[in-house]
């Protein structure tokens, strides 16, 4: 069965510094997707990926994936306060269901 | 195009009420599903349809139903609210199978009282 662990929880961290978010899963899963999530709203999606070694930036985000190891990392670089949010990661376990992550709430300080 | 529209956003009910929270998407997505939030344990599928007349239980389906009439429409009815049912819940669709990256509607905040 399908299960998938982010670290950390929570991260509180200064503008302009680097950090990761981790996201394990524990069985195979073909793709893995990360998304975001503001304060009270809804769920928006930031990258896909789709086989080994895949790569996706966007700004000032990186998503990466290494199937072997069951890990994709979610790389944050030069943090600015519009990132702050809750990050969540999901793998996929058959044709039509996503597994999610707890979530990783985000915190960037000016 | 308006996406995934969920009503009401927000709802209370009293144990034992009945409701159905509508979700409806304009896209010609053939995938819908519902899913309901709660701190600390990310998304968790309640059901989910592939197209028109089916539909099919996730994670968590017990005392909701659903009904997929419509490509546009799904439907998710509360029988008899219980306490344990106070949640944030989300209507998402997709493309198709395969990569069922989701969009989502704005969210339906539901307390059981």
């Amino acid at each position: 069965e399908l299960k998938v662990e982010q670290n950390p929880l929570f991260l509180s961290m200064q503008e302009g510094k680097n950090y990761t978010i981790y996201c394990n899963y524990s069985t195979t899963s073909d793709r893995l997707y990360w998304y975001r999530q503001d304060p009270g709203k809804s769920l928006e999606s930031l990258f896909v990926l789709l086989s080994n070694g895949a790569v996706k930036q966007e700004g000032r985000l990186m998503a990466s994936l290494d199937t072997k190891a069951r890990l994709s990392t979610l790389h944050i670089t030069a943090a600015v306060h519009d990132l702050s949010a809750t990050y969540f990661c999901a793998g996929q376990r058959s044709n039509y269901q996503l597994i999610w992550g707890a979530g990783t709430k985000l915190i960037i300080k000016p | 195009n308006a996406g995934v529209t969920q009503t009401p956003k927000f709802q209370v009910l009293k144990t034992g009420q009945s409701m159905t929270l509508q979700c409806a998407q304009d896209m010609n997505h053939e995938y819908m599903s519902w899913y309901r939030q709660d701190p600390g344990m990310g998304l968790r599928l309640i059901h989910y349809s592939v197209g028109a007349g089916i539909t099919d239980q996730g994670e968590v389906p017990n005392g909701y139903n659903v009904s997929r009439s419509t490509t546009e429409d799904f439907p998710l009815r509360l029988l008899s609210a219980a306490p344990s049912q106070t949640s944030v819940y989300f209507c998402a669709s997709s493309y198709s199978k395969g990569r069922i990256e989701a969009f989502f509607g704005q969210g339906t905040r539901l307390t059981v009282v």
